[in-house]
């Protein structure tokens, strides 16, 4: 456990509305990432970042937006929520390039 | 971009029994393979992982094999426990700060 923490952890919100989710981690890593997790697809990179405001996106980032203004926080935001969004969320960090990524418990997100 | 396999989608054991889950990747210049055991509620955690300088690794009852030329690896899971029951991805490396892609995971059902 790399001292992750993501919030909220479950959250139910209505279309056409902004979420934000929050990754905090303890362990000053350097690297950052932001997956969504859907039965039969496995985890897709949404977002990922390699330093303070070093951002890039993944292969799911259409209706997604990240921030990473200091290194312990990644914030992913969906600008107007859609249902298709309804997702388990997971952050993971690593510290340096050969290191083992460790990921978060999850946000579950629910657009109604 | 690398495209990363598994297969079978669900594999059912007999406990003490072993399995065996293989994924497939497309991309020659991946080095990293990890892989992952999520339980059910929680975050997916790292079990073992191999670089391409090896063949074969392992940890106690968990070993990963890898072929190169046939661009596969796989994972061993031996005597197999009611609490190996659980989804397992497996990942490779898409750029040299281990960036990963993910495979769409295998459930294993280990049957007491």
């Amino acid at each position: 456990d790399a001292g992750i923490t993501q919030s909220p952890r479950h959250k139910v919100t209505e279309t056409g509305t902004p979420v934000t989710l929050r990754c905090h981690q303890t362990e000053n890593h350097r690297y950052m990432y932001w997956y969504r997790q859907d039965p039969g697809h496995g985890l897709r990179l949404i977002h990922y970042s390699y330093g303070v405001k070093d951002t890039d996106k993944g292969e799911v980032s259409d209706g997604y937006s990240v921030s990473r203004s200091k290194t312990e926080d990644f914030l992913l935001t969906l600008e107007s929520a859609t249902s298709s969004q309804t997702s388990v969320y997971f952050c993971a960090t690593h510290d340096s390039p050969r290191t083992e990524a460790f990921f978060g418990q999850g946000t579950r997100l629910t657009v109604v | 971009g690398e495209n990363v396999e598994q297969h079978p989608s669900t594999l059912s054991v007999q406990e003490g029994d072993s399995a065996v889950i293989k994924c497939t990747y497309s991309d020659s210049a991946s080095n990293y393979f990890p892989w992952y055991k999520q339980e059910l509620g929680k975050g997916p955690q790292l079990i073992i992982d191999i670089r391409s300088n090896v063949g074969e690794k392992k940890d106690q009852r968990i070993a990963v094999t890898l072929n190169k030329t046939a661009k596969h690896f796989s994972l061993h899971i031996t005597e197999t426990q009611p609490e190996d029951s659980a989804v397992y991805f497996c990942a490779a490396s898409i750029d040299g700060n281990n960036r990963l892609a993910f495979g769409k995971g295998n459930q294993v059902v280990v049957i007491p």
